[in-house]
């Protein structure tokens, strides 16, 4: 079946380390993009990308960094410079298609210890 | 520019009553409509959508959703609660009108309680 692979689930990060949050999609989809949620709250946009070795900051980029060297494969850095990473990262991919929403993986909770 | 309001921080229902989540938009052209349930440490999973014709739409798990152009809504509705459906529901909208690709703008989240 297709869908949207986030990895791992858990992850805990020591302050100044970066790490790195793998997203994997087998839709065939040109878009993916990364989302930030606190405990409680809505979505905040970190980046996106629309095609390959492109990609765009969102409302919240500072702290982390991205890539897309393949249209499968979108891994978020969340570097050392963000002071507050504790939180629920979502990646979403979609088509083209403006009548279909976007897919969701099931997300990686991050913990600074 | 696109944007989503979602005027109630959290719902509460008796399982077994109607529930209503309310969701308003903004947009330049025509709206493309969306609504998303989220359950604990998950992600968000499709509900329904509007993209053209009648404007009650159904979708999952029994919801449904009218699409008001002239109020500008598009709130989710289920005839009858249950317990299972407490989660957290977000509404989002794609303007027809933006060039600036295909991008999706999501409410702040409706948490949803369906007490027995």
């Amino acid at each position: 079946d297709g869908g949207i692979t986030q990895s791992p689930k858990y992850l805990f990060r020591k302050e100044g380390q970066n790490v790195t949050l793998s997203c994997e999609q087998n839709l065939n989809h040109d878009a993916m993009y990364w989302y930030r949620q606190d405990p409680g709250q809505g979505l905040r946009l970190i980046y996106y990308s629309q095609i390959v070795n492109d990609f765009q900051k969102g409302d919240i980029a500072e702290g982390y960094s991205v890539s897309r060297e393949k249209k499968e494969s979108f891994p978020l850095t969340v570097t050392s410079a963000q002071k507050n990473p504790t939180a629920f990262y979502l990646c979403a991919s979609s088509t083209w298609d403006r009548g279909n929403g976007y897919t969701f993986g099931s997300g990686t909770r991050l913990t600074v210890v | 520019a696109q944007s989503v309001a979602q005027p109630e921080d959290q719902v509460n229902v008796a399982e077994g009553n109607p529930l209503t989540v309310k969701c308003t938009y903004s947009v330049s052209g025509n709206p493309y409509l969306f609504w998303y349930v989220q359950y604990p440490n998950r992600g968000l999973q499709f509900l329904l959508k509007y993209i053209t014709g009648d404007n009650l739409v159904k979708g999952s798990y029994g919801f449904e959703a009218e699409f008001n152009k002239s109020q500008t809504s598009f709130h989710l509705k289920k005839p009858s609660a249950l317990v299972s459906d407490s989660a957290l529901y977000f509404c989002a909208v794609r303007d027809l009108a933006n060039n600036a690709g295909n991008m999706l703008t999501f409410g702040g989240g409706t948490r949803l309680m369906v007490k027995p």
